[in-house]
């Protein structure tokens, strides 16, 4: 079955640092797309960044753009997440998720928490 | 951006009601909604994709229609699970948006 496993979340000051992972397992990775979709505290889902399946085309959000990059490891079945400069309003769970024109499987999510 | 715009933003249902909830797209988005299911402390799950096409698993009493800018997800015989919140979102224009939620209380 489809399992999508988040990791690297935590406590980080404004301004600093960290990088999300995402193994994928249960299906062929190399042919699907994968995004990163965040959730603030008590708040609705906004699209943070996907890449395709073979990391040629990438989407940032404008709110994150020039700070987050992603990327992907193919032959290690795993997603990125490489979040710098990062801000009050960067907390929230982070998602990776499985997507192609919807998204059909979801992680159980990472917590970045931004404060001082 | 394509904004999507639920309603209502909040409903409180008896189980075995039926619960209409809509989903408004600010320009013409063909059939590229799709819905999904967020409950307390979980990740969201995909429910009906293109509109009116169900997930695998998903219950028979969840359904979806419309297309163009108005769209409708339908729960028939509410039971007491179905109590989440609701989120749209529109693939039209990658990445896609998603609507700001309804959230379903259960009396």
């Amino acid at each position: 079955q489809v399992q999508l496993v988040e990791s690297g979340g935590g406590l980080v000051k404004p301004g600093g640092s960290l990088r999300l992972s995402c193994a994928a397992s249960g299906f062929t990775f190399s042919d699907y797309y994968m995004s990163w979709i965040r959730q603030a505290p008590g708040k609705g889902l906004e699209w943070v960044s996907y890449i395709s399946s073979s990391g040629s085309t990438i989407y940032y959000a404008d709110s994150v753009k020039g700070r987050f990059t992603i990327s992907r490891d193919n032959a290690k079945n795993s997603l990125y997440l490489q979040m710098n400069s990062l801000r009050a309003e960067d907390t929230a769970v982070y998602y990776c998720a499985r997507s192609s024109w919807y998204v059909d499987y979801w992680g159980q999510g990472t917590l970045v928490t931004v404060s001082s | 951006e394509i904004v999507l715009t639920q309603s209502p933003d909040f409903q409180s249902v008896t189980p075995k009601e039926k619960v209409t909830i809509t989903c408004r797209a600010s320009q013409s988005i063909g059939s590229s909604l799709h819905w999904y299911q967020q409950k307390p402390d979980q990740s969201p799950k995909l429910l009906i994709k293109y509109a009116s096409q169900s997930f695998s698993g998903v219950p028979s009493r969840f359904s979806g229609s419309g297309s163009g800018t108005d769209f409708t997800l339908t729960i028939n015989s509410l039971e007491a699970e179905d109590a989440a919140t609701y989120y749209c979102h529109q693939s039209s224009s990658l990445p896609g948006t998603f609507g700001q939620g309804t959230k379903l209380e259960i009396k």
